[in-house]
């Protein structure tokens, strides 16, 4: 199976800030990476796909880079309705996998 | 606009069998380019992909390694759903279950890129393993 890692697990910011999350593979997956976010009582919301496209609607803030093993999803300008958790996910082959969770919480 | 609705008891004895249904609108069950997912979601364990059921000139389903001689995703065509069934459950089987679709895109040099992302998802409903 391929392992995900997530870094951080939880972090700090304030309004406007530009936050960065890193996603990890145990094994190349290309850029078959997507990312969710997921707030409390929800479902998990797609907001990039395929390492780099955004789902429609997902404001232009949000951007997601990476391929082979390395993914990152950066937020640059955090707003109140960003405070969330996100998932990475690898959809390059089964069992599809998601990350353990990045916590972004208001300072 | 796709829409998924789950249903399904919430209480589930140790050794039983869990069953959840996830009702369908807004798109079929019998797509030839979708996949219908369950997914769950625990403190302990994040998010797990238990398994997909899709039609490709025929039913087919992929499961998680760890789950395979226990689960089952079927798809009922006359009703338009998709549904789970966890065989002899355990505490540790206590999470929030999701149903999903999974869908395809085209990438920049037109290849079509199947099971690429769960683009919808069902509300969740917690299934709780007790006596």
């Amino acid at each position: 199976d391929i392992q995900m890692t997530q870094s951080p697990s939880s972090l700090s910011a304030s309004v406007g800030d530009r936050v960065t999350i890193t996603c990890r593979a145990s094994q190349t997956i290309d850029t078959y990476l997507n990312w969710y976010q997921q707030t409390p009582g929800k479902a998990p919301k797609l907001l990039i796909y395929s390492s780099s496209i955004s789902q429609s609607g997902v404001p232009p803030r949000f951007s997601g880079s990476g391929s082979g093993t390395h993914f990152t999803l950066t937020i640059t300008s955090v707003q109140p309705e960003d405070f969330a958790t996100y998932y990475c996910q690898q959809s390059s082959r089964p069992p599809l996998t998601f990350g353990q969770g990045t916590r972004v919480e208001i300072k | 606009q796709v829409q998924l609705h789950q249903s399904g008891r919430g209480l589930v004895r140790p050794s039983q069998t869990l069953s959840l249904s996830c009702d369908i609108s807004g798109d079929s069950v019998s797509s030839n380019t979708a996949a219908w997912n369950w997914i769950r979601q625990s403190p302990s364990r994040g998010l797990e992909w238990l398994g997909r059921t899709y039609f490709r000139s025929k039913w087919q389903s992929d499961y998680a390694d760890f789950l395979k001689t226990r689960v089952s995703i079927n798809a009922d065509t006359s009703k338009n759903q998709f549904s789970l069934q966890l065989k002899s459950v355990t505490p540790e089987d206590t999470a929030i279950y999701f149903c999903a679709r999974d869908s395809p895109f085209v990438d920049p040099t037109d290849f079509v890129v199947e099971f690429a992302f769960f683009d919808y998802w069902g509300p969740g409903t917690l299934v709780t393993v007790s006596s």
